[in-house]
């Protein structure tokens, strides 16, 4: 069966350190891999999109990885604040035509 | 621009009743969709809609209804309200993958508690 799985539910980091969230799928072949942020009682923010020919993708202090044949994206937040507080999620879409499926997500407690 | 609305943002309904959530986009985009998200189980599609007149299902389709009689709007029925669909459901909208990057525009969410 198809899975995207978010290995932490929860995620605590001291401000100023590299928090690392993982994304792993199986049994989907994405065109391209996206990450949003959740904040509580909001909707979903888009941050980055990382495309399956692209192995690395930064915008300021995020960086994303794609690795096709591990099945796994990595979501690095650099020099982390407390306002990086928030839930993670990634999501991803087949070849084709089809909607993104997404994972359960990772909340991040950056702790001053 | 207002990106995504959503209304109401929070209901209560006694299981049995019947209640319409709107979804409108000014962003003139061709695709939407309805999520419902629940603890622990992540964003789950209920529908979407590729244009306006075209509907299909999602991941949980059973016990809701959709339409998209106008580009803009996009609705979601309840029929026969159940204690199962207490939810937050979230809207969002999109051009096709093939125009732009695929990004989602979400709503700020809509509470629906059954009672």
């Amino acid at each position: 069966s198809q899975k995207i799985e978010q290995n932490s539910e929860a995620l605590n980091i001291q401000e100023g350190k590299t928090a690392t969230l993982t994304c792993n799928y199986t049994n989907y072949s994405p065109a391209y891999l996206q990450w949003y942020r959740q904040d509580p009682g909001r909707g979903p923010v888009f941050l980055l999109l990382i495309r399956e020919n692209e192995k690395e993708k930064r915008k300021e202090r995020l960086k994303v990885t794609f690795d096709t044949t591990l099945k796994q994206s990595l979501f690095h937040i650099t020099a982390s604040q407390p306002a990086d507080s928030a839930t993670y999620l990634c999501a991803l879409r087949n070849s084709g035509n089809t909607p993104l499926v997404f994972g359960k997500g990772t909340r991040l407690s950056v702790i001053a | 621009n207002a990106g995504v609305t959503q209304t109401p943002k929070f209901r209560v309904l006694k299981t049995g009743q019947s209640m319409t959530l709107l979804c409108a986009q000014d962003m003139n985009h061709e695709y939407m969709y309805w999520y419902r998200q629940d603890p622990g189980m992540g964003l789950r599609l209920i529908h979407y809609s590729v244009g306006e007149g075209t509907t299909a299902k999602g991941e949980v389709p059973d016990g809701y209804n959709v339409s998209r009689l106008k580009k803009q709007n996009f609705l979601l029925g309840l029929e026969s309200a159940a204690p199962s669909q207490t939810s937050v459901y979230f809207c969002a909208s999109s051009y096709p993958r093939y125009v732009e990057t695929g990004e989602l525009f979400f709503g700020e969410g809509s509470r629906l508690t059954v009672l």
